[in-house]
């Protein structure tokens, strides 16, 4: 089985900069994903983690550690628009591109 | 990227009736969707996975007889809500991918039953 663990919540202050982290727990690990999503929309897609290490993409950058199960999403900069739910996914082998989500984690950005 | 639509954007039923909802991929051939579901303020749970021309495999817990999905062509899955009741009223979400690592999802459907 697999198991997949985000924070429900979280709160940050507009210009500063968050971790979101995710914790996972899967036989055939085959790639992490992050996914952002606003309420009433549909997901989209922010970064992709296979392999160790972090992958930086503007503001946003994702780290991730195999061994030890462990991902992050790191957001620079905050703006008030960063205020979404961010969606931590895995995919195993076998599996096709069938994606586990974890229980997604509620950011609000404050001015 | 690749573009999915789905039909309708929102729809109220009364309880007891049937609604069918479209997923259509628009730019490209997809042998598998996937079909979710998303409870206020939770997480995507997969339902099923649809391939074109066969059964969809359910998720644990999720009723194939209540949940009918079709996926008869490469650019078009259905999921119908049969019998459909309150506890159904939710957020429904089809997704695909195009063989990179990249998957596509589509707006999503609001169903309230009444």
């Amino acid at each position: 089985g697999q198991n997949i663990d985000q924070p429900t919540e979280m709160t940050a202050t507009e210009g500063a900069i968050v971790q979101i982290n995710c914790t996972y727990q899967t036989s055939g690990f085959n790639g992490l994903f992050w996914y952002q999503q606003h309420a009433g929309e549909a997901p989209t897609f922010l970064s992709y983690n296979v392999l160790d290490g972090l992958e930086e993409k503007g503001r946003f950058s994702s780290f991730l550690s195999r061994s030890k199960g462990y991902s992050y999403l790191l957001l620079k900069e905050l703006q008030m628009k960063d205020s979404a739910s961010y969606l931590c996914a895995v995919r195993m082998n076998n599996a096709g591109n069938m994606l586990t989500f974890g229980g997604g984690t509620r950011l609000m950005v404050k001015p | 990227g690749a573009v999915v639509s789905q039909h309708p954007s929102w729809v109220i039923c009364k309880s007891g009736t049937s609604v069918k909802i479209e997923c259509r991929s628009l730019d490209f051939q997809a042998t598998t969707m996937f079909w979710y579901r998303q409870f206020p303020k939770q997480s995507l749970m997969l339902m099923a996975t649809s391939n074109e021309g066969s059964k969809a495999t359910y998720e644990q817990g999720v009723e194939k007889d209540k949940f009918l999905i079709n996926h008869a062509s490469l650019t078009l899955s259905t999921l119908t809500v049969t019998s459909a009741h309150p506890e159904d009223s939710s957020f429904y979400i089809c997704s695909t991918g195009t063989g990179t690592y990249e998957q596509y999802f589509g707006p999503g459907t609001r169903l309230t039953v009444t």
